[in-house]
């Protein structure tokens, strides 16, 4: 069972929907991020939490450390937003990320 | 403000020829550097790490090796590729004390 587990695998959606993706950890966490991976490859850092919910624009991520659990939302989503959202935990004395394998979105106008 | 520079951006080697990429980093010092890689199909997964110049951590047995010649600077190698190492490499570096990483635009590798 790998370490860090994302929900859904892919993920399509109208324009406008409300979206969100999950991923649940097995480790002990310094640190959970919520990265964006666009088709070129190049990765984006959306969101480092350790607590509670942090919100940017339309962005809205949340982690429950007891459950060792986090959600990422989309409100209103665009075509633009189309990537794979991968999750990440800081672990281990060095705090290296371990990786979720990603959620592939795709948002049809 | 700070940059993360990797080239080759695109990279066709045949079996069994060597590898070298690398990453620059500018307007820091002092960074942990990090080798990432993903391949087809799976996550990332870190390579290598680096808390300092000529220090070196691997996290996985491979055929590739890392060095930190210089502060901000950190190159993937290997001697003899193999069709396995096909993947796409992601150099990343963070503030020491801190979480958030900053990854730069990657190279994809091709082995034939």
């Amino acid at each position: 069972k790998n370490e860090v587990e994302q929900s859904p695998q892919n993920l399509t959606a109208q324009e406008g929907e409300f979206i969100t993706i999950n991923c649940s950890y097995s480790v002990g966490i310094s640190a959970l991020h919520w990265l964006q991976q666009h088709p070129g490859g190049g990765i984006v850092s959306l969101f480092m939490l350790s607590s509670g919910k942090k919100k940017h624009g339309r962005l809205i991520a949340t982690i429950n450390i007891q459950e060792k659990h986090s959600s990422l939302h989309i409100t209103a989503s665009h075509p633009r937003d189309s990537a794979v959202y991968i999750c990440a935990v800081a672990a281990g004395s060095q705090g290296n990320l371990i990786f979720g394998k990603g959620t592939k979105l795709s948002v049809k106008p | 403000s700070q940059t993360i520079h990797q080239w080759p951006a695109t990279l066709v080697q045949p079996v069994g020829s060597p590898l070298s990429l690398e990453c620059t980093v500018e307007g820091t010092s002092n960074p942990n550097l990090y080798w990432y890689r993903q391949a087809a199909g799976r996550g990332l997964q870190l390579l290598f790490y680096s808390v300092g110049i000529g220090q070196i951590s691997s996290e996985v047995p491979q055929n590739l090796s890392a060095s930190r010649p210089q502060d901000r600077q950190f190159i993937l190698s290997s001697k003899k590729l193999l069709l396995s190492d096909s993947g796409f490499y992601l150099c990343a570096w963070r503030w020491r004390g801190t979480d958030t990483q900053y990854f730069g635009p990657g190279t994809r590798l091709t082995v034939l």
